[in-house]
């Protein structure tokens, strides 16, 4: 069965920095592009970046763009966002996904 | 950014009945290669998103066949033949032409 399992969610600072994790299992998770998406509850997805499958190269959305870092280890079928500098903004669902794959999301919230 | 637009559904729909939902994307998605680089999602109430259809038109593993989709270069359409029960939730739009990928902003579809 294939799984993404999220992890390291959490209620932060503003300013403050994060790092969320997902475990995947049931698929080569190596042979694929991985990203993360983003919900604000009760609204639309947010793409938020991807890394290719070694994690040589990454692309992030602007709204995001030099606070987070998207990275990987493909011996440990895990797939990180490193969240820094979060503002309220960035209060949200955050899942990740192979496109066809998704977690079932983890829950970001920044309030002071 | 390339900008996704959808459009609203009569709801609720009647269940047995067909619902067609609309997304136009503000450049064209249609690659020199042929392709239209268009996914559509359902996410049903409570769950993560669920792949329905990329490339425009190719069904994804395990998805009903009463799902079916099309368009040009800008206009794209999801056809839901025969409306169920578990067909209820939010359909999304996502292009994957370009960075940022992008969503459109979602259609309700509520069952009568």
């Amino acid at each position: 069965e294939v799984q993404l399992v999220e992890s390291g969610g959490s209620l932060v600072q503003p300013g403050g920095s994060l790092k969320l994790s997902c475990v995947a299992s049931g698929f080569t998770f190596s042979n694929y592009w991985m990203d993360w998406v983003r919900q604000t509850p009760g609204k639309s997805l947010e793409w938020i970046g991807e890394i290719n499958t070694d994690g040589s190269k990454t692309n992030y959305a602007p709204s995001i763009k030099d606070r987070f870092t998207i990275s990987r280890d493909n011996a440990k079928s895990t797939l990180y966002l490193q969240m820094s500098n979060v503002k309220s903004d960035d209060t949200a669902i955050y899942y990740c996904t192979s496109g066809t794959y998704w977690g079932q999301g983890v829950m970001v919230t920044v309030s002071s | 950014d390339i900008v996704m637009t959808q459009g609203a559904l009569p709801n609720p729909v009647p269940s047995g009945e067909s619902a067609s939902i609309t997304c136009q994307s503000s450049k064209s998605l249609l690659h020199s290669n042929g392709k239209t680089y268009l996914n559509w999602y359902l996410q049903r109430p409570g769950q993560s998103p669920q792949l329905l259809i990329y490339w425009m038109s190719t069904r994804a593993s395990g998805v009903s066949d009463r799902f079916s989709g099309s368009g040009s270069g800008t206009d794209f359409t999801l056809k839901i033949s025969s409306v169920e029960a578990e067909d209820v939730g939010v359909y999304y739009c996502q292009q994957f032409l370009e960075y940022p990928r992008t969503f459109g902003a979602g259609t309700k579809l509520e069952l009568k």
